[in-house]
């Protein structure tokens, strides 16, 4: 059974990097595709950006310039930065595998982890 | 950018009342169409992936049709715990979802 698990600060400032660690098992990090995507409260649902056979990224045009994924293959785990935060991120984080080419859907999710950014 | 948009934003069924959502893109997306329920707190859960498999596990009251850019997704017979907010995700280009569907019990 796939499983993921977020973990993070669940508060970040204003104009901080937002890191979230996504942690997996069940299967491999270097294989499939492994996405971030957020839910501000009470809104819809917003894909970030994706991590695939551990090194190839691709992430949503409207926050390209704020977004890094990367992963630690020794951890099974892949992660999120995103830097110069307002408001307007507050939202629940989460991690799930899929969205790519081969197979566009997410199939597994991790609970979610409510970030707020706040002074 | 494929825009996304559902049909109705909300809607309210019986108990036993067949119910379906449309979704529609703003451009061919072919197949690439998935369904997702999401309760109050809970993660989304895949339902439907390529517009009309059922992902495995999920009741068969729960079925998808479509492509190009029409798609529905109905549930035969509504019962209580289907009660949460239902979206469509396009990856025909960068993954985008749908602004959701929610839907109560009359």
């Amino acid at each position: 059974q796939v499983q993921l698990q977020e973990s993070g600060p669940g508060l970040v400032k204003p104009s901080e990097t937002l890191s979230l660690t996504c942690t997996v098992s069940g299967d491999s990090i270097s294989t499939n595709y492994w996405s971030w995507i957020r839910q501000p409260p009470g809104k819809g649902l917003e894909w970030i950006g994706y991590i695939y056979y551990g090194a190839n990224t691709n992430y949503n045009p409207s926050l390209k310039s704020r977004v890094t994924i990367s992963v630690d293959t020794s951890k099974n785990q892949f992660s999120l930065k995103l830097s110069s935060v307002t408001a307007a991120d507050t939202a629940v984080y989460y991690c799930a595998r899929g969205g790519g080419y081969s197979n566009g859907w997410f199939d597994y999710w991790g609970q979610g982890t409510l970030v707020i950014v706040s002074s | 950018d494929i825009q996304m948009t559902q049909s109705p934003s909300s809607l309210s069924a019986s108990v036993g009342d067949r119910v379906t959502i449309t979704c529609q893109a703003s451009q061919d997306i072919s197949n690439y169409l998935n369904w997702y329920q999401q309760k109050p707190g809970k993660a989304p859960m895949l339902l439907i992936y390529d517009a009309s498999n059922l992902e495995t596990g999920v009741p068969s009251r729960f079925s998808g049709s479509g492509s190009g850019t029409d798609f529905s997704f109905t549930i035969s017979s509504l019962q209580p715990e289907d009660i949460a907010t239902y979206y469509c995700q396009q990856y025909d280009d960068v993954p985008r979802f749908g602004p959701g569907t929610k839907v109560d019990i009359k």
